[in-house]
């Protein structure tokens, strides 16, 4: 349902697009990302729904937004940090949870 | 046999029964709906069990890989929830975590902290 590269990178302070791939059937489905930093649980950052709006979770920056194209939905970090160096999940609703393979991003 | 680690993890033999407290519950949770998502060591993540509130009908889902052995237990009245876990085999061995998110838009979700569970004789 879900399809997710398995890595990305981008220098400290750029920005990245990191994008989760809605499979045929559930373009219109609201997804939700998640970040893991090593050895860390997950935290919630957003909620992406089809017409591109976004929901934050509380305390989350500024830097992160979230955007949709079609069956993409995309989570771009702004002015990115070392700290933003972690595993990014997408998660969507379809008769149960669905979680993505996950995105490991690289800070450079 | 069950054994407590200093790291806060369990171990625990095959076949076996656990049952895990959901530890993010620091409100009356009565209109939140309740999802256990375990990683197993080195692994992503994966959803295992989903249940509505009371107030949203008491819906539940299980994932293929956990359905008739795992049952999500919860009281709202008490603010009780728990993930009981029957018959636990060594590829049930994962952090799980429990994670709670209003009914009525189940995708904004609070993570609780996991717990380590270690499967073996």
């Amino acid at each position: 349902v879900l399809t997710q590269s398995p890595s990305a990178s981008a220098s400290l302070g750029a920005s990245v697009k990191l994008t989760c791939t809605l499979s045929s059937g559930h373009a219109r489905y609201s997804i939700a990302w998640h970040r893991q930093r090593p050895e860390k649980g997950p935290q919630y950052l957003l909620k992406v729904n089809g017409d591109g709006t976004h929901k934050k979770g509380d305390g989350v920056p500024e830097r992160f937004s979230g955007s949709s194209s079609g069956a993409e939905r995309h989570l771009t970090i702004s002015s990115l940090q070392s700290e933003d160096e972690a595993d990014y999940y997408c998660q969507t609703w379809d008769t149960g949870m669905v979680f993505g393979g996950g995105t490991r991003l690289s800070v450079l | 046999e069950v054994k407590k680690e200093e790291s806060g993890g369990i171990v625990i033999q095959p076949g076996r029964s656990l049952t895990l407290p959901c530890a993010n519950l620091g409100f009356k949770f009565g209109d939140f709906a309740l999802t256990w998502v375990r990683q197993a060591p080195g692994k992503g993540l994966e959803w295992i069990a989903f249940r509505r509130s009371d107030n949203f009908g008491a819906i539940t889902e299980y994932a293929a890989s956990v359905r008739g052995r795992f049952s999500v237990v919860r009281d709202d009245s008490r603010n009780i929830a728990q993930l009981q876990m029957n018959d636990l085999k060594t590829e049930d061995t994962a952090i799980y975590y429990c994670i709670t998110g209003p009914d009525y838009d189940v995708l904004t979700v609070t993570w609780g902290q996991g717990t380590l569970v270690t499967v073996r004789s």
